[in-house]
């Protein structure tokens, strides 16, 4: 099946830092999507992304879709407490008629520096 | 506001015991989906709805059976629960239109002795 590699899996943040994780796929998507997990809840949009080139912002956040419809970044400038949780990337290749089945990366879990 | 809501939260089982877990969502979407979510492998897709009436396998659907009640409701079974099926299982809704993302509920955190 499709396979999502999603990095790096963690990493600790300093209030005021700029973060960056991507995700890089084997096979071509068409739309790009990151959510944001908080412990006990479930993912919550954060941005889509359906053109290869596009780059869309969320106030901090900022996401784009690769050129190739491979790969996607996603940047959380200046970062704050609220940031930490686990952030996912999710990729859609079917169309409508195949049910809009995502695949997800493994996740990138984003701690504060202790 | 209540989105989708999933019951139970928590559930602890032994087992070989049965299991129904519950979604339902009052956005009037056409797509339903059940994911499982273990440590560092994202959210696996186990079967989906795509609207009312049909029902088809995702990646993991081995060991669970799913009903599509009504447009609101989709439920999840695991007829003899295995302790592999130890997990946090997530529902998601989707309007059928296009460029619309799945909207996810809160979650049932299960474990089978």
């Amino acid at each position: 099946g499709q396979q999502l590699n999603q990095s790096p899996q963690s990493m600790f943040i300093q209030e005021g830092e700029d973060v960056s994780m991507n995700c890089t796929s084997s096979s071509i998507f068409n739309t790009w999507l990151w959510y944001k997990q908080d412990p006990g809840e479930g993912p919550v949009l954060l941005i889509a992304l359906y053109k290869a080139g596009e780059l869309t912002s969320n106030g901090r956040l900022t996401a784009q879709f690769g050129i190739t419809r491979k790969d996607s970044f996603l940047n959380i400038s200046a970062s704050i407490p609220s940031d930490v949780g686990i952030y996912f990337c999710a990729g859609r290749s079917g169309m409508e008629a195949a049910g809009n089945k995502l695949t997800f990366g493994g996740g990138t879990r984003v701690l504060v520096k202790p | 506001n209540a989105g989708v809501t999933q019951t139970p939260k928590f559930q602890v089982l032994k087992t070989g015991q049965s299991m129904t877990l519950q979604c339902a969502q009052d956005m009037n979407h056409n797509s339903m989906y059940w994911y499982r979510q273990d440590p560092g492998m994202g959210l696996r897709l186990i079967y989906y709805s795509a609207s009312e009436g049909t029902t088809d396998k995702g990646e993991v659907p081995n060991g669970y059976n799913v009903s599509r009640l009504n447009k609101r409701e989709f439920s999840l079974r695991l007829e003899s629960a295995a302790p592999s099926q130890t997990s946090v299982y997530f529902c998601a809704s989707r309007t059928g239109r296009a460029n619309q993302p799945q909207h996810f509920g809160d979650g049932t955190r299960l474990s089978i002795l």
